[in-house]
């Protein structure tokens, strides 16, 4: 199947500072690419689509000006997280959506937030 | 907003035995996928099964959809201890990918 590469796995950072967190499609050119958070012992929640050359399309009760996602290409979306507080401290994961669709969504790793 | 809610929220089974979660949905869909996380990890992609069939088999699972019912099931038979991990359903409204993910069951697996 397809590749998605999240980076970075993991990451720590002091409140108050912002974190980019990178999805890449390694092998296909993704149109579409979206965000999903999970915390803790819960399920995934899509916080937002990114879609190539256009602005994101955020879920309800997602700030769009907290969560700055840009999909500049279609290899790579970024989510960054500003002015991060520890209630941010979550899992996010990205996925890819190619041109086709009935078929499995291409996720990657997953980067785990912690702000301290 | 949540759309499948599964049941059950947890399950502990002997190595061996079956293991069998259910999923409902709410809406219509295009399809409804099957997902296992393993703790703190990223998402296995498990079974596809599309809004017009009906019973899909992969290895030691089995998925079911009734869209009469709204509801999906997914049996892993004889059991490892490997299986051990949470199980999401999500399901694809439209065309895209975009998933609406339920809240999951959390599976143990006893050696």
């Amino acid at each position: 199947g397809a590749v998605v590469s999240q980076h970075p796995s993991w990451v720590i950072c002091k409140s108050g500072t912002s974190v980019k967190i990178e999805c890449r499609s390694l092998d296909f050119q993704a149109t579409t690419m979206f965000w999903y958070r999970q915390f803790p012992k819960q399920s995934l929640m899509l916080m937002a689509t990114s879609n190539e050359g256009s602005k994101a399309t955020y879920e309800q009760g997602v700030e769009k000006d907290k969560f700055l996602i840009n999909h500049a290409s279609l290899t790579l979306s970024t989510l960054t997280v500003t002015s991060a507080h520890p209630e941010d401290s979550s899992f996010y994961i990205c996925s890819a959506a190619g041109d086709t669709w009935n078929t499995e969504a291409f996720f990657g790793q997953g980067t785990r937030l912690t702000v301290v | 907003s949540q759309q499948g809610e599964e049941d059950p929220q947890a399950l502990s089974i002997q190595e061996g035995e079956n293991a069998t979660m259910n999923c409902s949905y709410k809406t219509s869909i295009n399809n409804l996928q099957w997902y296992r996380q393993n703790s703190g990890r990223g998402l296995v992609h498990l079974i596809l099964i599309r809004s017009n069939e009906r019973e899909k088999h992969s290895g030691r699972l089995r998925v079911t959809l009734d869209t009469s019912k709204k509801s999906s099931s997914l049996l892993i038979t004889a059991s490892r201890a490997a299986d051990t991990a949470s199980y999401f359903c999500a399901t694809e409204k439209a065309a895209g990918n975009k998933l609406t993910f339920g809240g999951g069951t959390r599976v143990l697996v006893k050696p």
